[in-house]
């Protein structure tokens, strides 16, 4: 069964610093997708940047990028400029062909003023 | 701006009780998921629905949790006899359908089972 590990329970940046966060996960298939999801306290989560496997290219959403490494099957998220909003709960999640979802225990990044 | 839709927010049941949720996804999303989240941890994915069918239920405990989706838009989940391992916040995601499309998650539905 697939697994997605975050070994980072609680992280900290200070407002406009850069901070990343780590996820690895184990898969034995070669196409699947990979997700960061933010759960910002009392509210709902929201999607803030995907990867497919059999993209080379590291994806970008503004402030948010990824270092994907798939030989070492892992998928680190780079939050830029951190902001006060940024603070919340972040989860690591893999799905294969749109299926079997499997969330990460999440990292609580807080941000510092 | 459409949002998925969950009731009741809060529950508090006795063990050994029925409690059902229900679920109503963004119109026109074919994909909706069930997850349980236990507190400090990451979603477990419980159910999932294309339309009306149930195309992953390998997590859920088929003994005691139930979930449908009859007409292919709305769901309930339901479970019978509640557990105090039960206790955990219960979400509801919908997404178009294709692996790569964006969840849209609902507020959830904290369950206390006491």
């Amino acid at each position: 069964a697939q697994t997605v590990t975050q070994s980072q329970p609680e992280m900290s940046v200070q407002e406009a610093e850069t901070v990343t966060l780590s996820c690895t996960y184990d898969t034995s298939e070669s196409d699947y997708y990979l997700f960061w999801y933010k759960q910002p306290p009392s509210r709902q989560m929201i999607l803030v940047i995907r990867q497919e496997a059999y993209k080379q290219q590291n994806a970008t959403e503004n402030r948010f990028s990824v270092n994907f490494q798939k030989a070492a099957k892992s998928f680190s998220l780079k939050i830029s400029d951190s902001q006060l909003g940024d603070a919340a709960m972040y989860f690591c999640a893999y799905s294969l062909y749109g299926q079997n979802f499997v969330f990460g225990p999440g990292t609580r990044l807080s941000v510092l003023p | 701006e459409a949002e998925v839709a969950q009731s009741p927010r809060y529950k508090i049941t006795e063990k050994s009780q029925a409690v059902a949720f229900w679920c109503d996804p963004i119109s026109g999303h074919a994909t909706l998921y069930w997850y349980r989240q236990i507190l400090g941890q990451g979603p477990e994915l419980l159910v999932q629905f294309q339309d009306e069918s149930v195309v992953d239920d390998s997590q859920l405990p088929k003994d005691r949790f139930s979930a449908e989706r009859l007409k292919g838009v709305d769901s309930t989940l339901k479970i019978q006899p509640a557990e105090l391992g039960d206790s955990a916040m219960y979400l509801c995601a919908s997404s178009l359908e294709g692996p790569q499309r964006e969840q849209y998650f609902g507020p959830g539905t904290r369950l206390t089972v006491t």
